[in-house]
């Protein structure tokens, strides 16, 4: 079965700070990760997704992730924080039809001037 | 290129009223998916469509919910009768079947049943 659990449900950093969303998932195969940001009033948008090429990936907005498979986590990071940046975020992992989606229950960040 | 596309953005409606949520996919993308996003429950997946078939819909909380996909570029979400625990914001997403292809939101319908 395949499961996320992302470990803050809120986030509080300083703009200009370094920014780290954590995010492990469970998965009996290899999975496809998605980070989705969600803007208040808004659907989500996809941030970058892993499918099994290159282990770190670059996604919009400065954003990042790392997928490590030894620790079953696919952690979102960003340099520096923008004002811009507060909003929901939700890790993702797909199904083994590659048609159904797992989300986790979302972290909210919240950048500090 | 044009997005999901979700109408209306907002209703607000009375309890027993019939609640209609429309959606039009990105072209070419053959999956669609209706969730729920609540501040209790969180975003819940109601139904998801491949190529126009209801794939899975375990997800509709009970039968007063319906789905249907007509055609390749139209879904409905209809609530009758409506009830107050059915506010919430549904949203429609769309994707292309398998490879892991991400799915891409509409903005979302804020339902509000007084």
């Amino acid at each position: 079965a395949q499961s996320v659990t992302q470990l803050d449900s809120h986030v509080s950093v300083s703009e200009g700070t370094p920014v780290l969303l954590r995010c492990n998932y469970s998965s009996s195969y290899s999975p496809s990760l998605f980070w989705y940001v969600q803007h208040p009033n808004k659907g989500l948008q996809l941030l970058l997704k892993y499918t099994s090429a290159a282990t770190l990936v670059k996604g919009i907005n400065g954003f990042e992730a790392e997928f490590k498979k030894s620790e079953t986590s696919f952690h979102l990071t960003k340099p520096s924080a923008h004002m811009s940046d507060a909003a929901e975020y939700f890790c993702v992992v797909s199904g083994n039809t590659g048609n159904q989606f797992y989300f986790g229950t979302g972290t909210s960040l919240t950048v500090i001037p | 290129d044009a997005g999901v596309i979700q109408s209306p953005r907002h209703e607000v409606t009375e309890m027993g009223q019939e609640v209609t949520l429309r959606c039009k996919p990105i072209s070419g993308h053959n999956s669609l998916f209706w969730y729920r996003q609540t501040m209790m429950r969180g975003l819940e997946l109601l139904i998801y469509f491949n190529n126009n078939v209801p794939i899975d819909d375990s997800g509709m909380p009970e039968d007063r919910f319906s789905a249907k996909m007509p055609n390749a570029s139209f879904s409905t979400l209809k609530i009758q009768p409506s009830e107050p625990r059915d506010s919430a914001v549904y949203f429609c997403a769309s994707g292309r079947l398998g490879d892991n292809q991400p799915q891409h939101f509409g903005d979302g319908t804020r339902l509000s049943i007084l």
